[in-house]
């Protein structure tokens, strides 16, 4: 079946830093990847999405681009801010319409 | 656009007791989703449907566990004779189509005494 792996946190960052947080996938097909945020006592949003292989996925200027060649889809930004802090996961979906996640990656972002 | 409603936001329950909860989707949105999240994992799918048809159900789903859309509106997931094991966020989602993004509502957390 679709499994998706992505680092383990927390990781912890001082504001301004550049974030990776790396996510890799396996699926039969080609499936559309996500990333979701989930903010302290919030519920899942959508942070951004790729359909297709080299598509690349951008909001609130984080990036992921979609790698078929190598199954990731790797979320980065190049300064990040205290506000950023959350738990992150990285998600797909293969022929069964239903999302796949990982575990989430806890990002603490310190002044 | 409301986004996806879920109540309550927790329940509390002893064992052995019947829970139903309740999810409202976006309004055009016609495939509504069940997942079950458990701390320090993502969530996991346990059933959706289309309109009111129930397309898939996961393993994780018990004969314990019923969902119906009866409508092809809100949905409700019932759980039977609560266990321990039962204690966590059920989320809903819901999505316009197949392959389009899943919006989530803010979940109900399940407690078990």
């Amino acid at each position: 079946g679709d499994s998706v792996t992505q680092m383990e946190g927390p990781v912890t960052l001082s504001e301004e830093a550049f974030l990776t947080i790396n996510c890799t996938y396996t699926a039969t097909g080609y499936p559309s990847l996500f990333w979701y945020v989930q903010y302290p006592g919030e519920g899942l949003q959508l942070l951004l999405k790729a359909t297709k292989a080299d598509d690349k996925g951008s909001n609130k200027g984080f990036e992921a681009t979609y790698r078929k060649e190598t199954t990731s889809f790797h979320l980065e930004k190049g300064s990040v801010q205290v506000s950023d802090s959350a738990v992150y996961f990285c998600a797909i979906t293969g022929g069964g319409n239903k999302l796949t996640f990982g575990t989430g990656t806890q990002l603490k972002v310190e002044l | 656009d409301t986004g996806v409603s879920q109540d309550p936001r927790h329940k509390i329950t002893k064992r052995g007791q019947n829970v139903t909860f309740r999810c409202d989707p976006i309004s055009e949105h016609n495939r509504l989703y069940w997942y079950r999240q458990t701390l320090g994992q993502g969530p996991e799918f346990l059933t959706y449907f289309q309109n009111e048809a129930q397309l898939e159900k996961s393993r994780l789903l018990s004969d314990r566990f019923s969902a119906e859309r009866p409508k092809g509106s809100f949905s409700t997931l019932e759980i039977q004779r609560t266990e321990q094991g039962d204690s966590a966020m059920y989320l809903c989602a819901s999505s316009f189509g197949s392959g389009q993004p899943q919006h989530f509502g803010d979940g109900t957390r399940l407690s078990i005494l």
